[in-house]
């Protein structure tokens, strides 16, 4: 139980374009949901808390306009990245919780891979 | 200083051996701890949690050290499928958002 998925897996893209990442709890419903960026090598560093509902929570220096984040139902929050550039190439991962803070469980999607060209 | 501070390693190892991973945070407020193993190019998964008590699984064993705000993890008889980098994460503070501290990674490499 507690699968998390990610679509697309990988993407590549124009420089200037904009990228929608989906995140899906398969089989849970999900208060709570959270995105992440890693570069290579460097830790996954948390851009964002979505909760169902409601507008999304940024952490410092993540720009809300570029990310932008719905979490419009349960199951599923997307994360668009508008007019990517190639810096914004990164691995973006979610995660979901069940009772986020009530349980500190993460259950974490496989990862999309963005590279901008 | 970092929130969560590891030894990058990478740690390369033969099989059969002990290795053990340090790491140190820098809240003291800190509520919760894990360990998380990342395979290259994967999301993290979940290894164990760490109680302040110490608490192993299988061959997996994990200590936290709250006074000096230390965190272990020492993996006997090493496999190669144990080549991941290992990811110590702390919870900041409990009834906060998005509260997961993750530390770069030890890398191990397990070798024949």
């Amino acid at each position: 139980g507690a699968v998390v998925s990610q679509h697309p897996s990988w993407v590549i893209c124009k420089s200037g374009t904009s990228v929608k990442i989906e995140c899906r709890s398969l089989d849970f419903q999900a208060t709570t949901m959270f995105w992440y960026r890693q570069f290579p090598k460097q830790s996954l560093m948390l851009m964002a808390t979505s909760n169902e509902g409601s507008k999304a929570t940024y952490e410092q220096g993540v720009e809300k306009d570029k990310f932008l984040i719905n979490h419009a139902s349960l199951t599923l929050s997307t994360l668009t990245v508008t007019s990517a550039h190639p810096e914004d190439s990164s691995f973006y991962i979610c995660s979901a919780s069940l009772d986020w803070p009530s349980t500190d469980t993460q259950y974490f999607g496989p990862g999309t891979r963005l590279t901008v060209l | 200083r970092k929130e969560v501070e590891q030894d990058p390693g990478p740690f390369n190892v033969p099989e059969g051996a002990t290795v053990a991973f340090n790491c140190t945070y820098s809240n003291s407020a800190s509520q919760s701890f894990f360990w998380y193993r990342q395979d290259c190019r994967k999301e993290p998964k979940l290894l164990m949690s760490v109680y302040s008590s110490g608490n192993e699984d299988g061959r997996f064993t994990a200590q936290l050290n709250r006074a000096s705000q230390y965190i272990s993890l020492l993996i006997r008889d090493s496999k190669l499928s144990d080549s991941a980098t290992y990811l110590c994460v702390v919870n900041k503070v409990r009834g906060s958002q998005g509260n997961l501290i993750f530390g770069k990674g030890t890398k191990l490499s397990v070798k024949p």
